[in-house]
């Protein structure tokens, strides 16, 4: 079955630590974006790539950096200078041209210990 | 910057009443909106409203989008329990590249 996969589900992480966080998806989707959810405030655009080997900065991109290597993989880290980055992050991409559908992962829980 | 405002921001309701959530919006260059469902963790894609489709309908769930009011409903008829979770609300401008989404409507239906 086509989808998104993020992993991990939930990590646990120290202040200090960068972390990263995995999203692959098999629906020969172009473009891909990481959001960031955090309790009654939608979801909020970190990065976006509609293309392999080029991204772009969302609305919070401070503190986090991405990569696009592959088309099927978008890989978030989370810095340290992230100053508060416990939250919910998802995964999600769309056909070109369509961006407004979007398809999501089942979100990685990251807590700041 | 584009902004999406959504209220209520919850409700609970008992199963078979009739709800209506709603969302408001100011952008820039309005392309679309759209509205998800997000029950546990992944939100799922429910309607795409544009200037050319203003209305929307799928079972129980219907959506209309008031281009002069910049805004947008989604009604739920006959709720259910597994109607609850929260509805997510988002504009896309003619750039084309993101969605600005709203907070969300937190929807509790109790049997």
């Amino acid at each position: 079955d086509g989808g998104i996969t993020q992993s991990p589900k939930y990590l646990f992480r120290k202040e200090g630590q960068n972390v990263t966080l995995s999203c692959e998806q098999n629906l020969n989707h172009d473009a891909m974006y990481w959001y960031r959810q955090d309790p009654g405030q939608g979801l909020r655009l970190i990065y976006y790539s509609q293309i392999v080997n080029d991204f772009q900065k969302g609305d919070i991109a401070e503190g986090y950096s991405v990569s696009r290597e592959k088309k099927e993989s978008f890989p978030l880290t989370v810095t340290s200078a992230q100053k508060n980055p416990t939250a919910f992050y998802l995964c999600a991409s769309s056909r070109t041209g369509w961006p407004g559908e979007l398809f999501f992962g089942e979100g990685s829980r990251l807590t700041v210990l | 910057e584009d902004k999406v405002v959504q209220s209520p921001l919850s409700l609970v309701v008992h199963e078979g009443d009739t709800v209506t959530l709603n969302c408001s919006y100011e952008v820039t260059n309005f392309r679309s909106l759209l509205w998800y469902k997000q029950e546990k963790k992944a939100p799922t894609f429910l309607f795409m409203l544009t200037s050319s489709g203003i209305e929307k309908k799928s079972g129980r769930l219907s959506s209309i989008l008031d281009k002069k009011e910049l805004s947008s409903i989604l009604n739920i008829t006959a709720t259910q329990t597994g109607d609850s979770a929260i509805y997510l609300c988002a504009v896309e401008d003619n750039a084309g590249n993101m969605l600005t989404f709203g907070g969300g409507t937190r929807l509790m239906v109790k049997p």
